[in-house]
């Protein structure tokens, strides 16, 4: 079945440098690939997402970029202030009949030291 | 606040007993899901609605767990006979119909606890 790997499990960068997180996943038909931060007992939140017919996308701070040849997508996340501390989800489509299911990876605790 | 709404936010529970959850997606969104978090993964799909009809269970939804979308607009998950497995942090999220729109928008979850 379609599986989504994330690297790596934890992340600690020093305040203003930059943080790069890395997926992969299995499925060729997956054509959505959405970021998720998780704060300390609170839900998903979405913060950035790519489509199969872009290579890259730019929200201030953070990027996307995306490898479809390689089933290869990165987080990247320049200047990092301590307030980016959480646990960020990467994610791709999974089709079902009628809409699609996300397939999250496991998960990377990145940590901004003051 | 607009966003997708969970109640109970915690649940402790006894084994055996029987729990529900609620969800409020957000008000025009007319798709729902339900996944599950257990502690240090990733959100797992459990299932989702399109209006008020269930079209699409995964393998992780045993027959002790039922999810109901009644008037199309709020769902419950049910779960009978808990059993301390069931402990999670149960997600729910609410996506428009239509492509491209493929976004899905969580709410804060409820962190069920099986003693």
């Amino acid at each position: 079945g379609e599986n989504v790997e994330q690297h790596p499990s934890t992340l600690s960068v020093q305040e203003g440098d930059s943080a790069v997180i890395k997926c992969t996943y299995s499925d060729s038909a997956s054509n959505y690939f959405p970021w998720y931060k998780q704060e300390l007992g609170k839900g998903p939140q979405l913060i950035i997402d790519i489509r199969s017919n872009v290579g890259e996308k730019k929200d201030q701070r953070i990027a996307v970029t995306l490898n479809k040849t390689a089933k290869h997508f990165s987080l990247h996340i320049t200047e990092t202030q301590p307030e980016d501390s959480a646990v960020y989800f990467c994610a791709a489509s999974l089709r079902m009949d009628s809409s699609y299911k996300l397939i999250f990876g496991s998960g990377t605790r990145l940590l901004v030291r003051p | 606040d607009t966003g997708v709404s969970q109640d109970p936010r915690h649940k402790i529970t006894k084994r055996g007993q029987n729990v529900t959850f609620r969800c409020d997606p957000i008000s025009e969104h007319n798709r729902l899901y339900w996944y599950r978090q257990t502690l240090g993964q990733g959100p797992e799909f459990l299932t989702y609605f399109q209006n008020e009809a269930q079209l699409e269970k995964s393998r992780l939804l045993s027959d002790r767990f039922s999810a109901e979308r009644p008037k199309g607009s709020f769902s419950t998950l049910e779960i009978q006979r808990t059993e301390q497995g069931d402990s999670a942090m149960y997600l729910c999220a609410s996506s428009l119909r239509g492509e491209p729109t493929y976004e899905q928008y969580f709410g804060p979850g409820t962190r069920l606890t099986v003693t």
